[in-house]
């Protein structure tokens, strides 16, 4: 069947390094392609959003690239801070927001 | 500001209890669902409004119940009949044109023991 997986379930980094997000996903209609951010005991927060017709999409601190030929999505935090620490979410469409599939996360863990 | 507002943060109950969880938005969002969260797994979804009276099960619909009788509110209830109803429960809500970003209460979490 079609999925969203992750390539890593954990990421360990120190302060201030970059850390680069992985997620891998299966179906060749998506289009549509979101990050989200979820602190323990709080909902999912949207970070950053692109579209198939792009490969590349920069926002404060974060950068998503996208490669459509491996079907693979990353997502990258500059100068990575204690604050990032939490489980990052992949999701994407083929075009309607009701069939949006989610990745299982991965925890990213960010040592002072 | 404008949100999603889920409460209780904590509910307990006790197995056989039907159970209602709130989820209120003031974003003037058509479209509102619900999703379930477990440990170690991506986020699934329950039901699924696009307007106000009409609603659509998800992948996981069995057990539960939802109604839309107002644009603002999308109430879930956990029925007896959800054989493992324990979880984390999201709301979420979105523009109902295009596609667009989801945007999530901070959840509930139900203990049914």
């Amino acid at each position: 069947g079609e999925s969203v997986g992750l390539h890593l379930p954990t990421l360990s980094v120190q302060e201030g390094d970059n850390s680069i997000i992985n997620c891998a996903y299966s179906n060749s209609a998506s289009d549509y392609f979101i990050w989200y951010k979820q602190e323990s005991g709080k909902g999912p927060q949207f970070i950053i959003d692109i579209r198939s017709n792009m490969d590349k999409r920069q926002g404060q601190r974060v950068t998503v690239l996208l490669n459509k030929t491996v079907k693979h999505l990353s997502l990258q935090i500059a100068a990575t801070q204690p604050g990032d620490s939490a489980v990052y979410f992949c999701a994407e469409t083929g075009g309607s927001n009701y069939k949006l599939t989610f990745g299982k996360g991965t925890l990213l863990t960010v040592n002072p | 500001d404008g949100g999603i507002t889920q409460s209780p943060k904590y509910l307990f109950r006790k197995e056989g209890q039907n159970v209602t969880l709130s989820c209120e938005q003031n974003l003037n969002h058509d479209a509102m669902y619900w999703y379930r969260q477990d440990p170690g797994q991506g986020l699934r979804l329950i039901y699924y409004s696009q307007i106000v009276n009409d609603f659509q099960k998800g992948d996981i619909a069995e057990g539960y119940s939802v109604s839309r009788e107002k644009k603002e509110s999308f109430p879930l209830t956990v029925t007896s009949a959800q054989k493992n109803p324990t979880a984390f429960y999201l709301c979420a809500s979105t523009r109902h044109r295009g596609v667009s970003p989801l945007h999530f209460g901070n959840g509930t979490r139900l203990t049914v023991t």
